[in-house]
């Protein structure tokens, strides 16, 4: 059985750090793109970012580029996002999402149950 | 607002068909495949239909899915209330993925 579990969200200031991680299970991770999709408090879902297998190929959504950073560790089988210069548009459920494919651009298929970011003073 | 557009609601009696639109660009539906997705109250979202019309393992053939040009199509057949839920689509568009702003659906 497939398990994305997330971890690390919290309540943090505007202009602080926050990283994200997700243990995977029940797959063989190095075999899978991987992807972070955040859900804002009553609204649709936004793709964030993702990885590749091999971590060669990473792309993100405008609105994060250059502020986050998405890597894994197919060794801990792992997915991580590292937020910096959080603002309060970041206040999101954050899901650690899986790939059928190998590429970022293959299909998602299977997601954890989100771990909830806010940004706030 | 989203770059792929679908109606904001649906809805549908018991055993009655519906189907939700998703309309897009050259870019994103006119060159790739598209997914749909299906969020139940509270849930994470499951993969209901991928590559434009296949049903991954378990999801009930009531479920289709069909593509033309820049736009694509959900449909369910003999509506259950279980059905009630918000509905996206998803296409790869260049060098991400977008999504649309969600439909939820209604069973009267």
């Amino acid at each position: 059985e497939v398990q994305l579990v997330e971890s690390g969200g919290g309540l943090v200031h505007p202009g602080r750090s926050l990283r994200l991680s997700c243990a995977a299970s029940g797959f063989t991770f190095a075999d899978c793109a991987m992807h972070w999709v955040r859900q804002a408090p009553g609204k649709g879902l936004e793709w964030v970012s993702g990885i590749s297998w091999n971590s060669g190929s990473i792309g993100y959504a405008d609105s994060v580029r250059g502020r986050f950073t998405i890597s894994r560790d197919n060794a801990k089988n792992s997915l991580y996002l590292q937020m910096n210069s959080l603002r309060a548009e970041d206040t999101a459920l954050y899901y650690c999402a899986k790939d059928m494919a190998i590429a970022v651009a293959g299909t998602i298929d299977y997601w954890g149950q989100g771990t909830l970011v806010t940004v706030s003073s | 607002q989203s770059v792929l557009t679908q109606p904001p609601s649906a809805s549908g009696t018991p055993g009655q068909r519906v189907t939700i639109s998703c309309s897009g660009s050259s870019s994103n539906i006119g060159s790739n495949t598209v997914n749909w997705y299906q969020q139940l109250p509270g849930t994470a979202p499951k993969l209901l239909i991928y590559s434009n019309n296949q049903r991954p393992s378990g999801v009930p053939d009531r479920f289709s899915g069909s593509k033309s040009g820049t736009s694509a199509s959900l449909a369910i057949s003999g509506l259950q209330s279980e059905d009630e839920a918000d509905y996206y689509c998803a296409a790869w568009d260049d060098s991400l993925w977008v999504f649309g702003g969600g439909t939820k659906l209604t069973v009267l």
